[in-house]
């Protein structure tokens, strides 16, 4: 059984920089194909990818917000980590992390998300 | 990387058809047969009902079913019920080896 949860700070300063962590189970991030990924939605809003990163380290980024994420693995400990630097208010959103099937570009499992905040 | 863009709202009486439409670009959704579509119920995370275009993860109902033509992809959902009240958005891979979300949709049963 597939899970994956979210974790971080539920408030944050602007300008701060905010680090988010996914751990998850019942996959290995070292299986070929395999990828995880971040996607957030501002309350009331739509979805919008971020970022995601593969098996192999290879990495993705939103073109328009590609300058202040990053993503990396912990492939032993089963978490994905994303930071997001010069933090908005309008980064206010429930931010979700999901697991990518390897023969599919779909994110067939994602965690409950957790809510951001951003205030000063 | 612009949203796909979706019809804000779409309702139908119990028992009805309906169809999302989903139109990108040919970087997107015209280029790739990587066309999701998920469905998002108040206060829940996305859930997976369509992926590379038509095809439907175990589990989904054949009530839901995708399809594409150009650069609108498409959702219908046949004999529409109460439960399946909810947004719906759908994405992309695209030529920026990248994914990308449409505008969504929220489905009202009447």
């Amino acid at each position: 059984q597939i899970t994956l949860k979210e974790s971080g700070p539920t408030l944050v300063k602007p300008t701060q920089t905010l680090t988010l962590t996914c751990t998850f189970s019942g996959f290995s991030l070292s299986t070929s194909g395999v990828g995880v990924g971040w996607i957030r939605q501002p309350p009331g809003k739509a979805l919008e990818w971020l970022a995601l990163i593969y098996w192999d380290d290879g990495k993705l980024y939103s073109p328009s917000l590609k300058s202040r994420l990053s993503i990396t693995k912990d492939t032993s400990k089963n978490q994905v980590v994303l930071t997001m630097t010069n933090i908005d208010p309008v980064d206010t959103a429930t931010y979700y992390c999901a697991h990518r099937k390897s023969t599919s570009l779909s994110f067939a499992y994602w965690g409950q998300g957790t809510l951001v905040t951003v205030s000063s | 990387q612009s949203a796909l863009t979706q019809p804000a709202s779409v309702s139908g009486s119990p028992g009805q058809s309906i169809t999302i439409s989903c139109t990108g670009t040919g970087s997107d959704v015209g280029g790739y047969n990587f066309v999701s579509w998920y469905q998002q119920h108040p206060g829940k995370a996305p859930n997976l009902m369509i992926y590379d275009v038509s095809s439907r993860p175990s589990g989904v109902s054949n009530r839901f079913s995708g399809s594409k033509s150009g650069n609108t992809a498409s959702l219908t959902i046949s004999g529409l019920q109460a439960e399946d009240e909810a947004d719906y958005y759908c994405s992309s891979y695209t030529a920026s080896n990248s994914y990308v979300f449409g505008t969504g949709t929220k489905v009202t049963v009447l």
